[in-house]
């Protein structure tokens, strides 16, 4: 699976747009793009995931660029309860989910 | 709807012990996996499996057996606690493990190796 870099943290204003990005520039052609967040102490919650084109859910959108080398997932409108770690995995047909460490997201009152 | 149910949520064992982490889903799931997961980093992979009877190792297995006699539980066994595995432990399952089945995780269990 190819590796992902997040930034370690990121802050956010209540109410505005988060925007999380993950680079993947190894991604090969069959994997998929996940994401999910960690609220502290909890067990990981699944968001969304894509494999070439945009997506969108009642919690998030995801924007994969063109090349597939990098993607955004946004928060269309942070709430605190947004505030938790965020981790981006690229993962191919029957392997494996490997987490990373993520991106801590804290959203500002 | 229960989803996957860990057990015990707390536990503190002296080194040398063993003890069992339960673990169990009520979703007709194939797929099982236990993390632990360190303070300040992300999830590892410990043990998993792909159905009744079918289990393999992850990236930190040592330390930890597994076993599968039936789809719905899949426990983790400590056999020599050791304080480096004091640890937040998740139990995860989802339909299967193709690309686009998303997993779903218990709550954790805390344990304290002292």
């Amino acid at each position: 699976d190819a590796k992902t870099t997040q930034p370690p943290s990121m802050d956010c204003a209540e109410g505005r747009a988060a925007n999380l990005p993950c680079n993947h520039s190894t991604i090969s052609g069959n994997e998929y793009v996940y994401w999910y967040r960690q609220i502290h102490s909890q067990g990981p919650q699944y968001i969304i995931h894509g494999l070439k084109n945009n997506e969108t859910n009642e919690m998030a959108s995801l924007i994969i660029t063109e090349d597939r080398k990098s993607s955004t997932l946004i928060l269309p409108h942070a709430t605190l309860r947004d505030t938790a770690v965020y981790y981006c995995i690229a993962k191919q047909t029957g392997n494996q989910f490997y987490f990373g460490t993520g991106t801590s997201l804290t959203v500002i009152p | 709807n229960a989803g996957v149910t860990q057990t015990p949520k707390f536990q503190v064992l002296k080194t040398g012990q063993s003890m069992t982490l339960q673990c169990a889903q009520d979703m007709n799931h194939e797929y099982m996996s236990w993390y632990r997961q360190d303070p300040g980093m992300g999830l590892r992979l410990i043990h998993y499996s792909v159905g009744a009877g079918i289990t393999d190792q992850g990236e930190v297995p040592n330390g930890y057996n597994v076993s599968r006699s039936t789809t719905e539980d899949f426990p983790l066994r400590l056999l020599s606690a050791a304080p480096s595995q004091t640890s937040v432990y998740f139990c995860a399952s989802s339909i299967d493990r193709e690309a686009g089945n998303t997993i779903y995780f218990g709550e954790g269990s805390w344990l304290t190796v002292v």
